[in-house]
Order: structure tokens, then C-alpha cells, then sequence
């Protein structure tokens, strides 16, 4: 079955040291993002990459860097340098010809910042 | 990005009650998706709407898209417990790839 996998479900990280969320889709997408949610809040864009080797940052990209060296993969570092890191993280995928067809989200992962 | 606001924040239902969530914008926006995430889960992909005026039903669900395309309505006749979650709108700019989230409706069903 195609799809975008996200792992892990659930992280847990002393303050102070960076952790990378990894995210990797088999949909043949070419598209890519991260998006961050906290209770109550709609999702706030970080990074996104619309081509291999190539992003661009979101609204929110201060503390976290991206790489984009495969198709398939799109993984988020959250630095030490993120001063409030504990939320939900979204990856989602979407094909540029066909965006009407949305976007393609993981499962997520929660991140809490002890 | 495009930002959008959505009203209202929560509405909380009796099961067989219809249930309305608006999103408005101040500028023209080039289209709209909407996505429904359930407690716990991940938003999933509803719809998406681009003619000014434009109307999609999927089942007991509507979308409706302002002729100004400056808003957007999600109605959902007759809940169910099965429609508890939050929708979110979406816009799209006319460059670029990213979408901006609205804040999103949580609908609370009870039986």
C-alpha cells in the first residue's frame, strides 16, 4: 500500500539536544512539507520541498533545519536552538500535478521536551 | 501566505443537528481544500473547491465556495457521532505549493 510513514509515534528528549523525525513516503509525490500543531491550534507550516535537494521555509522554520537529498524522504531536525519544541508534527506529501487531489498526511509524531 | 479565519472555534451538537463551519478571507483566494481530523489522528483530505460559486456535495457533507472566492462553507446535515473531529479549510496562493491551515472547527457529537 502506498503512503507516508512517520517515526516515531512518540518522542521523548532531555531540553538541549537536537532530534531528528523521520518521514518517508512511497507515493512517488514530489512534493514535501512539515507542519507543527499544538492543542487547539491549526498547522502552522515549517519547511517544505517541492524538489529533490531543494526547500523552502515555512512561517515557523526558526529551530529547524530539513534536508531533501531522495525523493522518498524528508526528515526534520528540532534543534536545541527551538525554544518551545513540544507539539505534534505533521509530514504530509502532495503530487504537484495533482493537487487537487490534497495533500497526503502521515500519522505523526509527538514530541515532548523534558 | 494567504491567512484565513475560521468560525466558529467548537460547536458541540445533539446527534441528528446540522453543524456549519465558515472560513473567510480578505483577499481572493485562487482555491480552497478542506480536511477533517479526527481526535488523535491526522488531518485527511476531504475536498477541494476552485469556481467562484462552486458547490460539492459528498454525502450528508456540503462545500460551498463564496462567488467573491473570498470564503468557504462546510454544512453537515444530520451528524453522527462518526463526524466528531476538527475541519480545517485550507487556501492555496496562486504560487507556490504550501497550504495555510485555518485554525479549524472541532465539532463535538453527542448521541
Amino acid at each position: 500500500d502506498g503512503g507516508i510513514t512517520q517515526s516515531p509515534k512518540y518522542l521523548f528528549r532531555k531540553e538541549g539536544q537536537n532530534v531528528t523525525l523521520s518521514c518517508e513516503q512511497n507515493l512517488n509525490h514530489d512534493a514535501m512539507y512539515w507542519y507543527r500543531q499544538d492543542p487547539g491550534q491549526g498547522l502552522r507550516l515549517i519547511y517544505y520541498s517541492q524538489i529533490v535537494n531543494d526547500f523552502q521555509k515555512g512561517d515557523i522554520a526558526e529551530g529547524y533545519s530539513v534536508s531533501r537529498e531522495k525523493k522518498e524522504s524528508f526528515p526534520l531536525t528540532v534543534t536545541s536552538a527551538q525554544k518551545n519544541p513540544t507539539a505534534f508534527y505533521l509530514c504530509a506529501s502532495s503530487s504537484i500535478e495533482g493537487r487537487s487531489s490534497g495533500y497526503t498526511f502521515g500519522s505523526g509524531t509527538r514530541l515532548t521536551v523534558v | 501566505g494567504q491567512q484565513v479565519m475560521q468560525i466558529p472555534q467548537y460547536q458541540h451538537v445533539q446527534e441528528g443537528e446540522d453543524f456549519t463551519t465558515y472560513c473567510n478571507s480578505s483577499t481572493t483566494l485562487s482555491n480552497i481544500q478542506w480536511y477533517k481530523q479526527r481526535p488523535g489522528g491526522h488531518p485527511v483530505f476531504l475536498i477541494q473547491l476552485v469556481k467562484s460559486g462552486e458547490v460539492k456535495k459528498q454525502k450528508r457533507l456540503t462545500f460551498q465556495f463564496g462567488e467573491a472566492k473570498k470564503n468557504s462553507s462546510l454544512h453537515i446535515t444530520a451528524t453522527q457521532t462518526t463526524d466528531v473531529g476538527t475541519y480545517f479549510c485550507a487556501p492555496n496562493s496562486n504560487s507556490g505549493y504550501a497550504l495555510n491551515f485555518g485554525k479549524g472547527t472541532s465539532l463535538l457529537v453527542t448521541p
